[in-house]
């Protein structure tokens, strides 16, 4: 079993409507969890990220994380044709050193 | 500021050759580490510098992978002899003393073994 589930997607949505991503993790010792973006031929770029259970909000990005039930969630609202990327959840330990990355899951915001 | 840095973009080379990757991290970061995607896969973690020791390198596939970080700056992971299943995107990332939370990816080195 992979420590982090992502679906794969694709998720299309047309601009203007909130995205809405999501992953599930195995283990417990996971404390620190992220979202990166990656557009196409480029390396992940860290969006957000959150410690243990709570909501954290940037801008037009929303992260979620709920330890009870191991699920971690982004929101993109008014999402925008930029926002068209691949978006991965990762997870560390607390003094961890490796990321956990789930597959990621490819969005498109349709013009 | 510039970013993790890494050389080169590309690299097509033949089963049994060897490639050397290079990877500059963020000006500062004491962290660095390297990672991989395979075709169809997430990306894993392969090691750990913290300067220039390596803290973990519980990731690496095999012995063929060897990676350096002299002085502490710059890191290099060379690939000897090359195989097949090599082939992916090669990943650096660098933190701060601090903050292994927060790890700043490069480019990547997409490398393909034929």
């Amino acid at each position: 079993q992979k420590e982090v589930e992502q679906d794969p997607g694709p998720l299309s949505v047309p601009e203007g409507a909130i995205v809405s991503l999501n992953c599930t993790y195995s283990n417990s010792a996971f404390q620190y969890f992220m979202w990166y973006r990656q557009y196409s031929r480029k390396g992940p770029e860290l969006l957000m990220y959150t410690y243990s259970s709570g909501n954290k909000e940037d801008g037009r990005f929303t992260a979620q994380v709920d330890k009870s039930s191991k699920y971690i969630s982004l929101f993109i609202r008014d999402s925008q044709p930029s926002d068209s990327a691949t978006y991965l959840c990762a997870a560390i330990k607390a003094a961890g050193n490796k990321l956990t990355f789930g597959g990621g899951t490819r969005v498109l915001v349709k013009p | 500021e510039a970013g993790v840095t890494q050389f080169p973009s590309h690299s097509v080379i033949e089963k049994g050759q060897t490639v050397t990757l290079r990877c500059d991290p963020i000006s500062g970061h004491d962290n660095l580490y390297w990672y991989r995607r395979v075709m169809g896969k997430e990306i894993k973690f392969l090691l750990h510098f913290v300067k220039e020791s390596k803290q973990d390198e519980s990731g690496m596939p095999n012995n063929r992978f060897l990676a350096e970080r002299t002085g502490g700056t710059y890191s290099t992971l060379k690939v000897q002899p090359a195989e097949l299943e090599d082939s992916g995107v090669y990943f650096c990332a660098s933190s701060g003393e601090a903050t292994q939370e927060t790890q700043y990816f490069g480019p990547g080195t997409r490398l393909l073994v034929l």
